[in-house]
């Protein structure tokens, strides 16, 4: 089993939708997570960072951790046409290595 | 211009072939890592370093060197490519007062025939 799962999508929305990535986690030490977005041909940016369990907002953006689920999400609302990337969830215990999910793919047609 | 280069861009080499991937950043951060990423397998960890006299093996480092020349350059080398090393390659740097962060480079596609 991967230390972290992740939905590979593809994820196909109509622009303005509501959109709902999630990552799950088997490791109880992981206290740091984190979204990525990248675009083709690109390298992953980060988009979230989040520390221990609760939600984040930043603009159209929501980051929400449940650690007693082991269990992260990522909200997109009102999506856009550049709002199309894949999405990968990534996370640690705290001065370590990142351990990133497999990304979801996702597309928002105008 | 880019806060973490990487050179080249794009590379096709033969089997067998020595290559070597670079990375340089001006981030001023003092970690730094070499990613490769495969479809349907994610970001794998090849090898990563938290100062210049520290180098550690990541998860799948077989078949791969590395060198620290100064806290702004990291380089990762192939000895002797083979076909499964055609993957996307990034370098990545993060701060050691906020380790979690890392922030990517373009990317080096590499392809093996």
């Amino acid at each position: 089993q991967k230390e972290v799962e992740q939905d590979p999508g593809p994820l196909s929305v109509p622009e303005g939708a509501i959109v709902s990535l999630n990552c799950t986690y088997s490791n109880s030490a992981f206290q740091y997570f984190m979204w990525y977005r990248q675009y083709s041909r690109k390298g992953p940016e980060l988009l979230m960072y989040t520390y221990s369990s609760g939600n984040k907002e930043d603009g159209r953006f929501t980051a929400q951790v449940d650690k007693s689920s082991k269990y992260i999400s990522l909200f997109i609302r009102d999506s856009q046409p550049s709002d199309s990337a894949t999405y990968l969830c990534a996370m640690s215990a705290g001065f370590q290595k990142l351990v990133f999910g497999t990304g979801t793919r996702l597309l928002v047609s105008p | 211009d880019a806060d973490v280069t990487q050179t080249p861009r794009n590379r096709i080499t033969k089997t067998g072939k020595r290559i070597m991937l670079e990375c340089s950043q001006t981030k001023g951060h003092d970690r730094m890592y070499w990613y490769r990423q495969d479809p349907g397998l994610g970001l794998r960890l090849i090898y990563y370093s938290f100062d210049v006299k520290d180098i550690n093996k990541g998860e799948i480092s077989d078949g791969y060197s590395v060198s620290r020349q100064a806290q702004a350059k990291f380089s990762l080398s192939l000895e002797s490519a083979i076909p499964n090393q055609t993957a996307l390659y990034f370098c990545a740097t993060s701060d050691s007062g906020y380790t979690d962060q890392a922030f990517f480079g373009q990317g080096t596609r590499l392809t093996v025939v």
